[in-house]
């Protein structure tokens, strides 16, 4: 069965930490795509990145890293030197190609929420 | 560039009364349309989906219902809302289905 799971509910550090929110997947797919998504207090999701199941290659945006590893099933994210901006709840998510069926549906972790403090 | 709309951001029910939210989107063609619902707790339940025009998917039973009259307008509605409606309902739309959804603003609905 398809599944993410976010074990952290919540998370909080001081600005200019570093910190890493967990993701952990489960699909029956072999193709397969994984996203990341910010939900600022104002509610709004906004798309942080896509990863192809078969581009294990880990990326960096400004002060955001992802690290996909296939042989634990994790999509891990990384905010380097944290700001009070990034203070959201964080999901992750992931759709199946061939499993997916027509509508190629998004399944959401719950979510963590990361409070960082100035 | 693609825009997503959603209205109105935030409304106050009775508990029978009817309901209408409405979500566009702008800049591109035939999109895929989702509704969510973000009830306390966080987590996002899909409601319904659609991959063109008159074609609408429920996922989960309830007293909501969704319409889509033209290309890049997406509708969900009730006949007669419940307490349990209350929530924060987030229209998305995306390209290819799998791929990536873009959010709309959301609407806040309390039931009261």
């Amino acid at each position: 069965a398809q599944k993410v799971t976010q074990a952290q509910t919540e998370i909080s550090v001081v600005e200019k930490e570093d910190v890493t929110l967990d993701c952990v997947y489960e699909t029956r797919d072999t193709t397969y795509y994984l996203f990341w998504y910010k939900q600022p207090p104002s509610g709004e999701l906004v798309f942080l990145i896509r990863r192809n199941s078969f581009d294990e290659q880990n990326e960096i945006s400004g002060r955001y890293s992802w690290n996909f590893q296939k042989s634990t099933s994790s999509f891990n994210f990384t905010i380097t030197a944290s700001q009070v901006v990034d203070s959201a709840v964080y999901f992750c998510a992931l759709s199946e190609v061939n499993y997916g069926g027509s509508q190629g549906n998004l399944i959401f972790g719950k979510g963590t929420k990361l409070s960082v403090k100035p | 560039s693609q825009t997503i709309h959603q209205w109105p951001a935030t409304l106050v029910q009775p508990v029978g009364s009817p309901l209408s939210l409405e979500c566009t989107v702008e800049g591109t063609s035939n999109p895929n349309l989702y509704w969510y619902r973000q009830a306390a707790g966080r987590g996002l339940q899909l409601l319904f989906y659609s991959v063109g025009i008159g074609q609408i998917s429920s996922e989960v039973p309830q007293n909501l219902s969704a319409s889509r009259p033209q290309d890049r307008q997406f509708i969900l509605s009730s006949k007669k809302l419940l307490l349990s409606d209350s929530g924060f309902y987030l229209c998305a739309w995306s390209e290819i289905p799998g791929s990536e959804q873009y959010f709309g603003p959301g609407t806040r609905l309390t039931v009261t």
